[in-house]
């Protein structure tokens, strides 16, 4: 069954606005990671943060894990039309499971 | 860059037939995998293979094989094609090294049974 779930199923923001999508997960986990995909094509690996780190940045990414919650967010910073995606958690402990995704659309 | 590729884009078959879709790795990873991509349902795990000859089933291996005869190859068979298998098909591969590494996906087969 599916245990990742993001939040929300879909983001409409503007060229420039910052968008964050949140990840939960049910079980314990050794990391987890966020893909993104575009249109029609497979997932492209953005950022992979360990059970034991806070916080994690990658360029306009940042990432932040926090396992009392059993929760993730991503956050994209000064969206870009090049953004438009959706996106993925990937939660990686005894198995692996994907959320069904934050449909993400920024509009120029 | 690692590349996973996979036989074909789109993929149109008939109820009953069989399916063999194939996907292809460049580097020396052990660890395959094949998942399917549903609206609402994100990607669930058919079966994985940590090394050649071996596989495991993942959440839903009903009315899938597999085959890894190579390591560089991971072969997914639907031996009597049915119209709920139409799907995304999406292979990744990744290190053996912590089987909990980063996955490098193929572009994906849309698979429509008729």
């Amino acid at each position: 069954s599916q245990q990742g779930e993001e939040d929300p199923q879909a983001l409409s923001i503007q060229e420039g606005e910052n968008a964050t999508m949140n990840c939960s997960y049910k079980t314990s986990i050794n990391n987890l990671q966020w893909y993104r995909q575009n249109s029609g094509r497979g997932l492209v690996h953005l950022i992979l943060i360990r059970s034991n780190e806070r916080e994690k940045h990658s360029g306009r990414l940042r990432v932040t894990l926090d396992t009392s919650k059993k929760s993730s967010s991503l956050l994209i910073t000064a969206s870009r039309a090049a953004d438009t995606a959706s996106y993925f958690c990937g939660s990686y402990g005894q198995n692996f499971v994907f959320g069904p995704g934050t449909r993400l659309s920024v509009l120029p | 860059d690692v590349k996973v590729t996979q036989s074909s884009r789109y993929l149109v078959k008939r109820t009953g037939e069989k399916v063999f879709l194939e996907c292809v790795q460049d580097m020396d990873h052990e660890n395959m995998f094949w998942y399917r991509q549903d609206p609402g349902l994100g990607l669930r795990l058919i079966y994985f293979s940590y090394d050649v000859k071996m596989k495991e089933k993942g959440d839903i291996p009903e009315g899938y094989s597999v085959s890894r005869e190579k390591k560089e190859r991971f072969s997914l068979i639907l031996e009597s094609a049915s119209t709920n298998q139409t799907s995304m098909y999406l292979c990744a591969s990744s290190r053996q090294e912590g089987w909990t590494d980063t996955q490098y996906f193929g572009p994906g087969t849309r698979l429509t049974v008729l």
